[in-house]
């Protein structure tokens, strides 16, 4: 069966400092990939999505970059943090002809 | 502007009794709807789907309506259960072709069920 992990599960980070989060998908090979964040109160926005190694769109403009190093591997960066950037990230996979997604448990980032 | 809505950000309900969580979308170009169920501190899991080519679809205690002339969908929950207490997001599906599609999500609706 397939899962998904995320990593770290918290964490609290200076403005002003890098990020690096982690997604890794087992079970499956050349899976679509995204990133998301849930903001307080807001709902679910898409941040990237790759459908193959090295193969990265961007939804939304900011300051964050994502890159797929490996099939089933996605990171989300940061150089420098902002407050805006607290939120609780999510990563997720589809099959290549399915429309549904699966999530990975989040990572909850505090900006201070 | 928000293509997917749901307009009650909470809702309670008695257990044993009826959920109905509404969702309203916007795009016409949207053709697939999923509801995911999401726990605190946890990313959400996939609930149940439907494809705008059906008006109805059912597994187990839960069905999700869907009135295109409308641009409207609901979930119902029955008989609902304490365990079902949780955010129920709706999102909506779109294809835009060369590659180009995304899952748009709602602001979610937290469920209430009271024992």
């Amino acid at each position: 069966s397939q899962t998904i992990h995320q990593w770290p599960a918290t964490l609290v980070q200076p403005v002003g400092s890098p990020l690096s989060l982690e997604c890794t998908v087992e079970g499956t090979s050349n899976p679509n990939l995204y990133w998301y964040r849930q903001a307080a109160g807001r709902g679910l926005q898409l941040l990237f999505y790759s459908v193959g190694i090295g193969q990265i769109s961007s939804e939304v403009p900011q300051n964050l970059s994502a890159s797929r190093p490996q099939d089933r591997q996605f990171i989300l960066s940061s150089k420098k943090l902002l407050l805006s950037d607290s939120g609780f990230y999510l990563c997720a996979w589809s099959a290549d002809s399915s429309y549904e997604q699966y999530f990975g448990p989040g990572t909850r980032l505090t900006v201070t | 502007d928000q293509q997917v809505k749901q307009n009650s950000p909470s809702l309670s309900v008695q257990e044993g009794r009826i959920s109905i969580l509404n969702c309203d979308y916007t795009n016409s170009m949207f053709d697939y709807f999923l509801w995911y169920k999401k726990y605190p501190a946890e990313g959400p899991t996939f609930l149940i789907s439907i494809s705008s080519i059906k008006d109805k679809n059912e597994d187990g205690r839960f069905t999700v309506f869907l009135n295109k002339s409308a641009k409207h969908l609901s979930l119902h929950i029955v008989p609902s259960q304490p365990g079902d207490s949780a955010v129920y997001f709706c999102a909506a599906f779109s294809y835009s072709g060369a590659g180009s599609y995304q899952l748009t999500f709602g602001k979610g609706t937290k469920l209430s069920v009271i024992p």
